[in-house]
């Protein structure tokens, strides 16, 4: 267990609300992940982290913004959320050396209505 | 850039039988291969992972992968099929890095059916 909490689980939402999602780790660990979840397009890269203040676009970035002002939380923030946001959002953490692989939450399931 | 292709969306085997799901990446040198497993309404969790070595590795749950540099290809196998296999299989790759951050690229999937 990679002592990974994604809040909230599941959340529903109306388009051009700001939404906030947050995942938080135990251990410390450097890097910090987002991705999202899609039919038929397995997992994206939203933003990453490499320490505290030090984020990075990915290849879906748009539309998002990250933050961390503290190692154990990373947080997304969808500013107007737009019905193609909705999706399946993980978290992940690299645990270890920079080649250690990726450890996933659990998920949050976002509707955007 | 980096990619990866699972050619199969989907999978059915019967209970007891063998099976391989198949990976293909596209990288400009040496790949760090992954395969990763997702249950329903869960995250994903690490089965085995290629870094260097032995081209042959092995995983969590019985499950094994080959690395064959000249196919471009990491492909997943088990040899005899369990009904709680089911689930949604990732492959994914990324750099070897001496620093910086490890951004993986997903496969986009294949969904394994165990039929009993």
């Amino acid at each position: 267990d990679a002592g990974i909490t994604q809040s909230p689980r599941h959340k529903v939402t109306e388009t051009g609300t700001p939404v906030t999602l947050r995942c938080h780790q135990t251990e410390n660990h450097r890097y910090m992940y987002w991705y999202r979840q899609d039919p038929g397009h397995g997992l994206r890269l939203i933003h990453y982290s490499y320490g505290v203040k030090d984020t990075d676009k990915g290849e879906v970035s748009d539309g998002y913004s990250v933050s961390r002002s503290k190692t154990e939380d990373f947080l997304l923030t969808l500013e107007s959320a737009t019905s193609s946001q909705t999706s399946v959002y993980f978290c992940a953490i690299r645990a270890g050396d920079t080649n250690s692989p990726l450890h996933f939450g659990n998920g949050t399931r976002l509707t955007v209505t | 850039a980096q990619s990866v292709t699972q050619p199969d969306i989907h999978i059915t085997v019967s209970e007891g039988a063998s099976l391989e799901l198949r990976c293909n990446y596209s990288y400009g040198a040496t790949p760090y291969l992954f395969w990763y497993v997702q249950s329903p309404g869960q995250g994903l969790q690490l089965l085995l992972k290629y870094f260097s070595g032995d081209t042959l590795v092995q995983g969590i749950k019985g499950f094994e992968a080959e690395f064959k540099r000249s196919q471009s290809s990491f492909n997943l196998r088990k040899p005899s099929v369990h009904w709680s296999d089911a689930a949604e299989y990732f492959c994914a790759v990324g750099p070897i890095l001496t620093g910086g951050g490890n951004k993986l690229t997903f496969g986009t999937g294949t969904q394994l059916k165990v039929e009993l």
